[in-house]
This record gives C-alpha cells, structure tokens and sequence, in this order.
C-alpha cells in the first residue's frame, strides 16, 4: 500500500506561532515515531506511540512539544510558541509490530519547518 | 548509554569501484543495527539491518554490511560503486536488552560517486 505521508511538506511560521505537523503512517502499523533532523545531522529521537498510546516522549525537547495520536493511526505534533531553534525537518516513521526493537521503521519525507 | 560513530562526514569513490561507509556503535546489550540512505527532499529508506546470525548481511540495491562485534563495527559496503548511490547514508543502532523504542542515528556520511 501507499506509504508514510506527512504534511505540510513545507511549513513558514513566524516566532511566537503554534504549528501543527501531521502523520499519516502504512495502514496496520502499529509503532509510530516522530524525529527532529537539523540540517547536516543525524535524526534526533523525539516521542514514540504504540497506537494510541504515548510511551516514550523523552526526546521533546521542551514542553512547548505535544504529540498525539487519539485513534492510533493518524499523528499530529504541535509546537506551541515556535522558536528559530526550532527550524529543523520533522520526520515520521512508523513500524509493523508491537515491541519495534527488531524491525525496521518506514519514514515519510518529512516536514521542512522554517521559523523567521 | 548508547550511541553511534560515522567517522567521515564524505566519502568519494570512482564509479566501479568497491566503496565502504563506515560506522562504529556502543550498547550496553546486544545491539541492532541499521543502515538507511536519504535522497535529497525525501524520507530515510531502510538499507538493511542486523539483528543475530550471519555477521555479513546483506540488503538492498546490492550494499552488504559486516558486523564486527570485536571491533564495535557495523561498515557498510559495494563491490562496485553506481553514480545512483550518491546520498547521504546513516548508520543506526538500537540496545538489545532494553524494550525501550528509541533508536540512536549517526551524524551521516555523504557518499558521492563521480562517473
């Protein structure tokens, strides 16, 4: 089937503003996780849900960073008051199975968010 | 804690010849490892992985890669480099021992094959 969509694709937002960035991970996956990718670095760990449930958000950076995903499917991460630090591709990625350590995850193309 | 090294932050190769992106790991545990690639304007794809067996594993597009558990390395490789590899590669690694989601990525390599 089709695989992880993210949307915007590209999203401006002036400092002070709230953003929403959403997920739509494979059909049947299980584990979804969200990722923070600065430019020329590696993607950073953000926050992890094994369908509806939230468990393991230790890589928010602050707690201007919510996610969440109420029916276990679709994902949306909010950024309230962003900040320039906060300008980075926000990736997602989602996973078949419950206990993700051995299996791959499959990411989306990301969301390129810029805050002038 | 656990962590991940990619040495070299580019590697050049002639098309045609054999190419190697490094990649060095700390676990407390067993460790799971990966590789991804990431094309310029899209998403990481999985390349291959090792989680237990065959020390040399082999993955997509024809890149292998060789766990080193003596050495704590986890290089990937080509015997013959295609200009269509060029792309920024990333090694991954994950603590066997904890049930925990999170997976560690390296900084990247940029690989560039010149024709």
């Amino acid at each position: 089937g089709a695989g992880v969509s993210q949307s915007p694709r590209y999203k401006v937002a002036k400092r002070g503003q709230d953003v929403a960035l959403r997920c739509d991970p494979i059909s049947g996956h299980v584990s979804l996780f969200w990722y923070q990718q600065a430019l020329g670095q590696g993607p950073e760990f953000l926050t992890y849900f094994q369908n509806e449930a939230q468990l393991d958000k230790s890589g928010l950076p602050s707690d201007r960073f919510f996610a969440e995903r109420p029916e276990g499917s679709v994902s949306t991460l909010k950024i309230q008051r962003t900040q320039q630090e906060d300008s980075a591709v926000y990736l997602c990625a989602s996973s078949l199975v419950r206990l993700a350590a051995t299996y791959e995850q499959y990411f989306g193309p990301g969301t390129r968010l810029t805050v002038t | 804690a656990q962590s991940v090294a990619q040495p070299e932050d580019q590697v050049n190769v002639a098309e045609g010849n054999p190419l190697t992106v490094k990649c060095t790991y700390s676990v407390s545990g067993n460790p799971y490892l990966f590789w991804y690639v990431q094309y310029p304007n899209r998403g990481l794809q999985f390349l291959l992985k090792y989680i237990t067996g065959d020390n040399l594993v082999k993955g997509s597009y024809g890149f292998e890669a060789e766990f080193n558990k003596s050495q704590t390395s986890f290089h990937l490789k080509k015997p013959s480099a295609l200009v269509s590899d060029s792309a920024l590669y990333f090694c991954a690694v994950r603590d066997g021992y904890s049930s925990a989601s999170k997976i560690i990525f390296g900084s990247g390599t940029r690989l560039s094959i010149r024709p």
